[in-house]
């Protein structure tokens, strides 16, 4: 089956670094992408990763690695509007997205 | 990056009655559209995908004949809800993309209440 993992919740300290890591298994894989999601509201689009490495932009960061079915979003220099779930989706060979569950961060001042 | 327009933002109907979703694409050509539902706490649940001119195809589960989609032009698809109920409130959002991208951008997303 297909299926994506991420962890429910994360919190984190403002002006420090997190990591939120996203695992899957999908028939075929046309790429990751990671959302950003604030109550109420729209997923907003952060990145989208096809080949093994890293991705920077700007405070955001995104890693594949397409052998293991890991990736993870790397959140520097924290904000308090950095407060959201972020949703990992993984496109399978259909190019149709198959969503993880949202991980919440919650930022401390 | 490309816009993608969504209305309502909030509708409250009466059970019963049914509501109408839509959602355009204002500077592209949306050739397939996805209509999300989401429950609070919870993540996107696909309910539909609908390639322009084609009919819908349904996620197991999904009612067609209660959510009925139209995509009838390359930058409209409606939802409409019938005869809905109170289990149907939802926050509804819609995706759009072209053939040419791998991104579908979203819709600002219809939150719904029946009462």
């Amino acid at each position: 089956g297909q299926n994506i993992d991420q962890p429910t919740e994360m919190t984190a300290t403002e002006g420090a670094i997190v990591q939120i890591n996203c695992t899957y298994q999908t028939s075929g894989f046309n790429g990751l992408f990671w959302y950003q999601q604030h109550a109420g509201e729209a997923p907003t689009f952060l990145s989208y990763n096809v080949l093994d490495g890293l991705e920077e932009k700007g405070r955001f960061s995104s890693f594949l690695s397409r052998s293991k079915g890991y990736s993870y979003l790397l959140l520097k220099e924290l904000q308090m509007k950095d407060s959201a779930s972020y949703l990992c989706a993984a496109m399978d060979s259909n190019y149709q997205l198959i969503w993880g569950a949202g991980t919440k961060l919650i930022i401390k001042p | 990056g490309a816009v993608v327009s969504q209305h309502p933002s909030w509708v409250i109907c009466k059970s019963g009655t049914s509501v109408k979703i839509e959602c355009r694409s204002l500077d592209f050509q949306a050739t397939t559209m996805f209509w999300y539902r989401q429950f609070p706490k919870q993540s996107l649940m696909l309910m539909a995908t609908s390639n322009e001119g084609s009919k819908a195809t349904y996620e197991q589960g999904v009612e067609k004949d209660k959510f009925l989609i139209n995509h009838a032009s390359l930058t409209l698809s409606t939802l409409t809800v019938t005869s809905a109920h109170p289990e149907d409130s939802s926050f509804y959002i819609c995706s759009a993309k072209d053939r040419m991208d791998t991104e579908a951008f979203f819709g600002q997303g219809t939150r719904l209440t029946v009462v």
